[in-house]
């Protein structure tokens, strides 16, 4: 079965740079959630989407932006990269309308590092 | 908010069985979720409760008691490829119309020969 696609794998960048990171959700599923990962500690919710439209906020830096196109793929915007936004970035979907509704399932993750 | 609690550690053997406790206090309840996240790689999602008492799926089964603000998940024949971290999750009332979903510290479980 098609699971989450998050692209890039990896991605290296520098301070003040920018990324962007890319995931594509489950089909059919219409929700997309972003979370950050730093090392040792659990998935820190920054955003999701719900229908192309924004649906909740968490712990996103206001350097970072996101948005969820037509086709249900979402993008990640990062700009004036710092060295503590090294972490591994998970996209998740969930689908509204499935029997059981608001299961997460995660893509393997981008991992950013900033040097 | 969402509060949840989790052991930071446990150890357990090959063969064994194990139960990883969640207790949690939340702005509302939507469900309450179980993933495997193996280090460097995705969570896996392994259950999901919305209703009080057991549901079993093979080796794993999760418990939930609403009233009590509490979860475990039981793993029976432990296997070496079980060593990982599992983190409990609690969807909750959101400010706006997603979900609030937020995962426990989650806790190491190290199986050992």
């Amino acid at each position: 079965a098609a699971g989450v696609i998050q692209s890039p794998r990896h991605l290296i960048k520098e301070k003040r740079e920018t990324a962007t990171l890319k995931c594509y959700p489950i089909p059919r599923h219409d929700t997309v959630y972003w979370y950050q990962q730093g090392p040792g500690q659990d998935p820190q919710f920054l955003i999701s989407f719900y229908e192309k439209m924004q649906s909740d906020k968490g712990s996103i830096p206001d350097r970072f932006s996101a948005q969820q196109f037509s086709d249900y793929h979402s993008e990640l915007n990062m700009s004036s990269l710092e060295l503590g936004d090294s972490a591994l970035y998970f996209c998740a979907s969930s689908s509204s309308t499935a029997l059981a509704k608001n299961i997460q399932y995660f893509g393997a993750g981008t991992r950013l590092s900033v040097l | 908010g969402q509060n949840i609690d989790q052991p930071t550690e446990m150890t357990a053997t090959e063969g064994a069985i194990v139960q990883i406790n969640c207790t949690y206090q939340t702005s509302g309840f939507n469900g309450l979720f179980w993933y495997q996240q193996h280090a460097g790689e995705a969570p896996t999602f392994l259950s999901y409760n919305v209703l009080d008492g057991l549901e079993e799926k093979g080796r794993f089964s999760s418990f939930l008691s609403r009233s009590k603000g509490y979860s475990y998940l039981l793993l029976k024949e432990l296997q070496m490829k079980d060593s990982a971290s599992y983190l409990c999750a609690v969807s909750g009332d959101s400010d706006n119309y997603g979900q609030n979903f937020v995962f426990g510290p989650g806790t190491r479980l190290s199986v050992l020969p």
